[in-house]
């Protein structure tokens, strides 16, 4: 079965210092991974997606994020923390082809101190 | 812009009284979810769509039902709602790969 599992729920970090956000998945097959972004009483925007093409994706705002299969890990990373950076995050894995569901992981919330 | 749209964003509703949410997309996705999100909690998967063929989660509660007429709309029904069941409701669709989800700006339920 497939399972997300995010390191740290909370994270702080101070404005323009680097963000390591952690995710470990497990997956029986090589899986789809996702990260979203949620800021307060609204919905979750797609940060960026790994789907078995390039190992290192770059997203939206300056986010990237690595596939390691060796480690199964998809951590996010950003190198520079903007206060509008702040938000909860979550990690994503898709749930084998055929049943369109996906495995949340529980969230880090991001808080940038000025 | 294709999107995700969610009504009303905000409702509030009264013990035991029937409410109804709405989603509709023009993004022509065959597959659409609901999920509710507690306060610093991840969403939980309600039940989901792909076309017609409605799938439910073995552990949403029976007070909670949907109905999709069409492809654009999806509604989720709450019979009676109970205090435990205030929270924000997420709608999102995905296509038939295995691609994103895209999600609704959410419905934030309080039941007085």
């Amino acid at each position: 079965a497939q399972s997300v599992t995010q390191l740290d729920s909370h994270v702080s970090v101070s404005e323009g210092t680097p963000v390591l956000l952690r995710c470990n998945y497990s997956s029986s097959y090589s899986p789809s991974l996702f990260w979203y972004v949620q800021h307060p009483n609204k919905g979750l925007q797609l940060l960026l997606k790994y789907t078995s093409a390039a190992t290192l994706v770059k997203g939206i705002n300056g986010f990237e994020a690595e596939f390691k299969k060796s480690e199964t890990s998809f951590h996010l990373t950003k190198p520079s923390a903007h206060m509008s950076d702040a938000a909860e995050y979550f990690c994503v894995v898709s749930d084998p082809a055929g049943t369109y569901k996906y495995i949340f992981g529980t969230g880090t919330r991001l808080k940038v101190l000025a | 812009d294709a999107m995700v749209i969610q009504n009303p964003r905000y409702q509030v509703t009264q013990f035991g009284k029937p409410v109804t949410l709405s989603c509709s997309q023009t993004l022509n996705h065959n597959v659409m979810y609901w999920y509710q999100q507690k306060s610093s909690q991840a969403p939980k998967l309600l039940f989901h769509y792909y076309d017609k063929d409605f799938n439910n989660e073995a552990d949403t509660p029976d007070n909670f039902q949907s109905r999709r007429p069409n492809t654009s709309f999806c509604f989720l029904d709450i019979r009676s709602p109970g205090l435990g069941d205030a929270a924000m409701y997420l709608c999102a669709t995905s296509g038939t790969s295995v691609g994103e989800q895209f999600f609704g700006p959410g419905t934030r339920l309080t039941v007085l």
